[in-house]
């Protein structure tokens, strides 16, 4: 079965254009997240989707970032204008419905940003 | 604000020893999960843990809950240099907001 899918998997930028990270979450599955890592921060939720709709956007960190899910299989974060600030590691990671005390996260590989 | 204090931040060791990873906080979670991460990928769930003195198994890993559930440890026995990563902990509050609360993490190497 295929895993969570992002691309790109590298990403290298100057400062001010802008960047768009994508996400193909595991099929069947209704909640996607997306996180940013660095070695200062660790991991950080920026924002997590059920059924495509955003439920918690709390630690998006500005109006530069936005994410979308248009539709079940598809989510986009869009950084504009990026800054050397915003470069780190972007996962995305998706959840299936059957919650309770189990929520496993599926992680995918990453894509690695750099503003230069 | 809900916190996870992972120590020690680093770790370096020689295969055949043992070692304790602990994951702290003053906030109480309905449950807490334990990741590894290996480098260039996402974080890969290795354990669930949910009652309060709860001990789970995973080969030579073992994961235990505390009795208040605000805080873990994973032992790891006779290291291996296939163990080693950065191990993450994540804890969840109650209700149904799926929202984790990360450990900043371990990073174990394991010498030959």
């Amino acid at each position: 079965d295929a895993g969570v899918i992002q691309s790109p998997r590298h990403e290298v930028t100057e400062m001010g254009q802008e960047v768009t990270l994508r996400c193909k979450p595991i099929s069947g599955h209704d909640y996607l997240f997306w996180y940013r890592q660095t070695m200062m921060r660790g991991l950080e939720l920026l924002i997590y989707f059920n059924n495509n709709v955003p439920i918690d956007d709390s630690g998006m960190p500005e109006d530069r970032f936005s994410a979308k899910m248009p539709n079940a299989s598809f989510s986009t974060l869009k950084i504009q204008p990026s800054e050397p600030r915003d470069s780190a590691v972007y996962f995305c990671a998706s959840s299936p419905a059957s919650g309770g005390s189990t929520d496993t996260q599926y992680f995918g590989p990453g894509t690695r940003l750099t503003v230069l | 604000t809900q916190l996870l204090e992972q120590s020690p931040q680093f770790l370096s060791i020689q295969e055949g020893e043992n070692l304790t990873v602990y994951c702290n906080s003053s906030s109480v979670f309905s449950s807490l999960q334990w990741y590894r991460q290996e480098p260039g990928e996402g974080p890969v769930l290795l354990v669930t843990v949910v009652t309060g003195g709860e001990v789970k198994k995973l080969k030579r890993l073992t994961f235990q809950f505390g009795d208040a559930r605000k805080d873990s440890s994973l032992h790891i026995t006779a290291a291996q240099p296939g163990d080693t990563g950065l191990y993450l902990c994540a804890g969840k509050g109650a209700g149904n907001n799926r929202k984790l609360i990360w450990g900043l993490g371990t990073s174990l190497a394991v010498n030959p």
